[in-house]
């Protein structure tokens, strides 16, 4: 499975934007990037995904590099709701016959007033 | 609320005792997972289910754990004769299944501690 690369931690103050980079040197052409994210005491929720494309919803705007080796998750206007741990994952297509999600470590993101 | 619901929430036992969740998807979602989480870690893959079919498990998944999905709608993970190494967050998620790109949505978790 590829793997993704992301900082442990990064700091923000409210209502500025934050930037998330991960990296994922070894992605594959049918890899899709997705972003969850986890809330203190809660189970992971869905953020974003994509494939090539730069993407927007409500919530936040995924970046894609070019050559798709890393992307960035843009959060417009941090609150203090937003602060979780995001993680970067990888997923095949459903040629793959599973779509388990696998989880690194993340990025602890601390979103201060 | 129409969300992935757990149960329990939280269940402190005692090695070797034997200990059962529960897991409710979101109606229709025709997969569901399980996935275990420890402290300071990212989930981490389990098994799941395409309606009622177990179609893969993680090595993770010893020969104490076995999950069921009867019927194809709630699902049980028991683990037994537990070991202090169970003590996680056993956390189930849904998704409905057409491209393999669907968002999985996820239960709260149940927390587990073994003493």
């Amino acid at each position: 499975d590829a793997k993704t690369t992301q900082p442990n931690s990064m700091e923000s103050n409210e209502e500025e934007p934050v930037h998330l980079p991960c990296n994922h040197s070894t992605i594959s052409g049918t890899d899709y990037i997705h972003w969850y994210r986890q809330l203190p005491s809660q189970g992971p929720e869905y953020v974003i995904h994509g494939l090539t494309s730069n993407v927007n919803n409500r919530m936040a705007s995924l970046a894609i590099a070019e050559d798709r080796k890393s992307s960035t998750l843009i959060l417009h206007r941090a609150t203090l709701r937003d602060a979780a741990v995001y993680y970067c994952i990888l997923r095949g297509g459903l040629s793959y016959n599973t779509d388990k999600l696998i989880f690194g470590t993340g990025t602890r993101l601390q979103v201060f007033p | 609320d129409t969300g992935v619901s757990q149960d329990p929430r939280h269940k402190i036992t005692k090695r070797g005792q034997n200990v059962t969740f529960r897991c409710d998807p979101i109606s229709e979602h025709n997969r569901l997972y399980w996935y275990r989480q420890t402290l300071g870690q990212g989930p981490e893959f389990l098994t799941y289910f395409q309606n009622e079919a177990q179609l893969e498990k993680s090595r993770l998944l010893s020969d104490r754990f076995s999950a069921e999905r009867p019927k194809g709608s709630f699902s049980t993970l028991e683990i037994q004769r537990t070991e202090q190494g169970d003590s996680a967050m056993y956390l189930c998620a849904s998704s409905l299944v057409a491209t393999g790109q669907e968002t999985q949505y996820f239960g709260p978790g149940t927390r587990l501690l073994v003493l």
